[in-house]
């Protein structure tokens, strides 16, 4: 079945530093990848998508390339703000009929925390 | 983006008696909903989708008649803990979308705490 594998936290940054958050899959077909964020008490938010391979999704500084050849998804921001501080989840949409077509499929979520 | 609330937002209820937790989509109409239970440190597992007006489609493992669906309106769902016990106790997540199939966004709701005593 399908499933992603995100890199553990908790991470925590100074201000103006560079943030990198690990993310791969297993899927089958052409699966859509996304970056949800979680700020605290609100509910999951769509930061970012890509929809086919070596596309790239960026929102609000984030960017992360959908990279076929790896299975990786990985999140990135050149320069975080206190802001930023929220839990971060990588997710896929199945893509191939049957019973994963149209579900979402997460990580485990990384808590990110900003210092600053 | 559209909203989707949940209420209560953490409810305490005590061993065998049953809980409803209501999804609500504020701003458009939600054809299908999902409902996920999320575990401390763990991911969203998702137990059911539904349509509205259709039964629910549960998840491998999910025991349907413990936790009952129900959809009856374009902006309404509901998940039912019947009988709950301790082990039932866990962050619940519901989520709408707009129309079938994988073109439209998910939008989720803050999520319930539940805690069984």
């Amino acid at each position: 079945g399908n499933s992603v594998t995100q890199m553990e936290g908790p991470v925590t940054l100074s201000e103006e530093a560079f943030l990198t958050i690990n993310c791969t899959y297993t899927a089958t077909g052409y699966p859509s990848l996304f970056w949800y964020v979680q700020y605290p008490g609100e509910g999951l938010q769509l930061l970012l998508k890509a929809t086919k391979a070596d596309d790239k999704g960026s929102n609000k500084g984030f960017e992360a390339t959908y990279r076929k050849e790896t299975t990786s998804f990985h999140l990135e921001k050149g320069s975080v703000q206190v802001s930023d501080s929220a839990v971060y989840f990588c997710a896929l949409r199945g893509s191939a009929s049957g019973t994963s077509y149209g579900k979402l499929t997460f990580g485990q979520g990384t808590i990110l925390t900003v210092h600053p | 983006g559209a909203v989707v609330s949940q209420h209560p937002s953490w409810v305490i209820c005590k061993s065998g008696t049953s809980v409803k937790i209501e999804c609500r989509s504020l701003d458009f109409q939600a054809t299908t909903m999902f409902w996920y239970r999320q575990f401390p440190k763990q991911s969203l597992m998702l137990m059911a989708t539904s349509n509205e007006g259709s039964k629910a489609t549960y998840e491998q493992g999910v025991e349907k008649d413990k936790f009952l669906i129900n959809h009856a309106s374009l902006t309404l769902s509901t998940l039912t803990v019947t009988s709950a016990h301790p082990e039932d106790s866990s962050f619940y997540i519901c989520s709408a979308r707009a129309g079938g199939g994988g073109a439209y966004e998910q939008y989720f709701g803050p999520g319930t705490r539940l805690t069984v005593t």
